[in-house]
């Protein structure tokens, strides 16, 4: 099975800034990598598809990048509404595994 | 509107069983693959089983292999998850999901889901 190792798995931030959350993959997936997130109670929203691909309606400020073992989340000028949790997910073969997970705090 | 609608969840004792439901609307069901996806409380994301569009093909987490069964019922755009042999770490949120493919597999659509709790 291939794992996912999400890192950090908590971070500290201000409105405004810019962070990344990283994604690593025991194996290569190619691109089939996803991002999500997660509001308290919520369930879980697509952000990118694709390693790359963003969501329809999800803002700008979300960028994916990488390929093959490497994946990061970018969220630049971060905004009140951005401090939840997000999770990557690979779904390159079964079982598809979520990392696991990045809480997104208020410094 | 698009709409994932979860059932069936609640207190079970160890080594029970429990059938989950999922109705979907706003999107075509038959033609789509569909996940099932969990949370344990506090924890994160953990998919739990695949179904491709006629159900003949399932894929499971090996946690779940054995003791729970996917399956659709297409002419009721409906989901189901049978879950037997019950174990307390299988208590969580369960999630059905549209698991859509594009050039790569996502899951793109959620429903709001539905608690298990397994205990004595």
């Amino acid at each position: 099975d291939i794992q996912m190792t999400q890192s950090p798995s908590s971070l500290s931030a201000s409105v405004g800034d810019r962070i990344t959350i990283n994604c690593r993959a025991s194996q290569s997936i190619g691109r089939y990598l996803n991002w999500y997130q997660q509001k308290p109670g919520k369930a879980p929203k697509l952000l990118i598809n694709g390693a790359s691909g963003l969501q329809s309606g999800v803002p700008s400020r979300f960028t994916g990048s990488g390929s093959g073992t490497d994946f990061t989340l970018t969220i630049t000028s971060l905004q009140p509404e951005d401090f939840v949790t997000y999770y990557c997910q690979h779904t390159h073969s079964a079982p598809w595994v979520f990392g696991q997970g990045t809480k997104v705090e208020v410094k | 509107e698009v709409q994932l609608v979860e059932s069936g969840g609640g207190l079970v004792q160890p080594g029970g069983s429990l059938r989950l439901s999922c109705v979907v609307s706003g999107f075509d069901f038959s033609r789509s693959w569909m996940s099932w996806v969990r949370q344990a409380p506090g924890k994160g994301l953990e998919w739990v089983a695949n179904i491709n569009q006629d159900g003949r093909g399932e894929f499971y987490v090996d946690s779940v292999r054995g003791r729970f069964d996917i399956s659709r019922d297409n002419t009721r755009n409906s989901l189901f998850l049978q879950m037997n042999s019950l174990r307390a770490e299988d208590t969580a949120v369960y999630y059905c999901a549209r698991a859509l493919v594009a050039d790569t597999w996502s899951n793109d659509l959620w429903g709001h889901g539905s608690l298990v709790t397994v205990s004595s």
